[in-house]
């Protein structure tokens, strides 16, 4: 069974800090990876998607892929108390799937 | 450009009723898929619909059926509600097929008495 691996926390971070959330998947073939962020009572909003390896940055966030270790990872620079959500890595289940698997997300709590 | 949007916000129902969920693509999105998302946990994956054809299905039984019409909206539709169908359902639109950025409406948040 394909899987995405997420710390579920809490993660509690300082105002200011950096955040880093990790997720593992476990199909090689997987060709592209997202982050969602989803805040308490809402639906999950896509902030990062990153299909090569290495860093994508946009703005205070940064994904960060290694296929070969079947790892991604999200760093928040600078983390704002409204940065304080769930993060669900999701990934589609081989190249050419049409659906997306998600970890169970992690609670990330930024403390001002 | 209007998001995705999905209709009702919430709803509750009896175990044994069946439940109708509405969504609406967002503008040129031509694929939409389904989830259902229970408490603490990530979404899972119902199905895809693509030019009014189910193009994927994920574990889940027959019960759960849907439509896509030509103007890209879809329902979802739910037979014989049990207990452990409450959760969140989230409809995902996406502007190709097979293009993975998928955008989530508000969700409908259904209970199951």
């Amino acid at each position: 069974q394909k899987e995405v691996e997420q710390n579920s926390g809490p993660l509690s971070v300082p105002e200011g800090a950096i955040a880093s959330l990790n997720c593992t998947y476990s199909d090689r073939g997987s060709q592209s990876f997202f982050w969602y962020r989803q805040y308490s009572g809402k639906s999950p909003e896509l902030i990062m998607s990153i299909y090569s390896n290495g860093d994508k940055e946009d703005g205070r966030f940064t994904a960060q892929l290694n296929k070969a270790s079947q790892y991604v990872s999200l760093l928040i620079r600078d983390s704002q108390p409204s940065d304080s959500a769930t993060y669900l890595c999701a990934v589609p289940p081989g190249a050419g799937s049409y659906q997306l698997t998600f970890g169970k997300g992690t609670k990330l709590s930024v403390i001002p | 450009e209007t998001g995705v949007t999905q209709s009702p916000t919430h709803l509750i129902k009896t175990r044994g009723q069946q439940v109708t969920l509405r969504c609406s693509s967002q503008s040129g999105h031509n694929t939409v898929s389904w989830y259902q998302q229970a408490l603490g946990q990530g979404p899972q994956f119902i199905f895809q619909y693509y030019r009014e054809e189910e193009n994927g299905r994920g574990n889940f039984p027959p019960r759960f059926s849907g439509l896509q019409f030509p103007n890209y909206s879809s329902e979802l539709n739910v037979n014989a509600l049990e207990l452990d169908d409450s959760a969140l359902y989230l409809c995902a639109s996406s502007p190709v097929l097979l293009d993975n950025e998928q955008f989530f409406g508000p969700g409908t948040r259904l209970t199951v008495l």
